[in-house]
């Protein structure tokens, strides 16, 4: 298993829908979990952090599930300036950062 | 202002011929890493630094050397290019890797030919 999955997608959403993505990871140890976004070929930059059950910035919630391992990406009312690919990054007390391959949004008019 | 600086942006050599990506940060950061990002597989770690003289392999060491002789500075060297070494790559910093927020440069594309 994968130490962290997501569902590549793209997923197709128009402007103002609701959309939510999820990250499973495989190691129960991991404490504090990201969300990245990146923009094509661009830099990631950090959208979120999660330390206990969620948080909410926005449009945006991220919630955890701990005994599911699982983290989600919820985004509310999509703007097409959402367009972009979100990495999912779970840490578990080691000095690497395992990013997850990426779920694509694409947000249309 | 804050940033991390990689150079170049665009990058096209040949088999074998010894390269040097530069990374420099300006935000005293102990944390560095390299990481490259190809179709399908992420972001994958290259090698990353801790501090000062301190370096350490990561998910994908094998062809790549890098060194941390200033704070500021952890370039990643290419001693003999090979093609499946053409990528995105990535210089990052932070304070710290755990819970601190990952600083990326803008990316240097590479192709070996």
């Amino acid at each position: 298993r994968k130490e962290v999955e997501q569902d590549p997608g793209p997923f197709n959403v128009p402007e103002g829908a609701t959309v939510a993505f999820n990250c499973t990871y495989s190691n129960s140890a991991s404490q504090s979990f990201f969300w990245y976004r990146q923009d094509c070929r661009k830099e990631p930059k950090l959208l979120m952090s999660v330390y206990s059950s969620g948080n909410e910035d926005g449009r945006f919630t991220a919630q955890l599930n701990r005994a599911s391992q699982y983290i989600s990406l919820l985004i509310r009312d999509s703007k097409l300036s959402d367009s972009a690919t979100y990495l999912c990054v779970p840490w578990h007390n080691t000095d690497k950062l395992i990013f997850g391959t990426g779920t694509r949004l694409q947000v249309f008019p | 202002e804050a940033q991390v600086t990689q150079n170049p942006r665009y990058l096209i050599t040949v088999t074998g011929k010894k390269l040097t990506v530069t990374c420099s940060q300006n935000m005293n950061h102990e944390y560095m890493s390299w990481y490259r990002q190809d179709p399908g597989l992420g972001l994958r770690q290259i090698y990353y630094s801790m501090n000062v003289e301190v370096t350490d392999k990561g998910d994908v060491p094998e062809g790549y050397k890098v060194s941390r002789k200033e704070k500021r500075n952890f370039p990643l060297i290419l001693e003999s290019p090979s093609p499946n070494q053409t990528s995105l790559y990535f210089c990052a910093s932070s304070t710290r890797a755990s819970n601190e927020k990952l600083f990326f440069g803008s990316g240097t594309q590479l192709s070996v030919l």
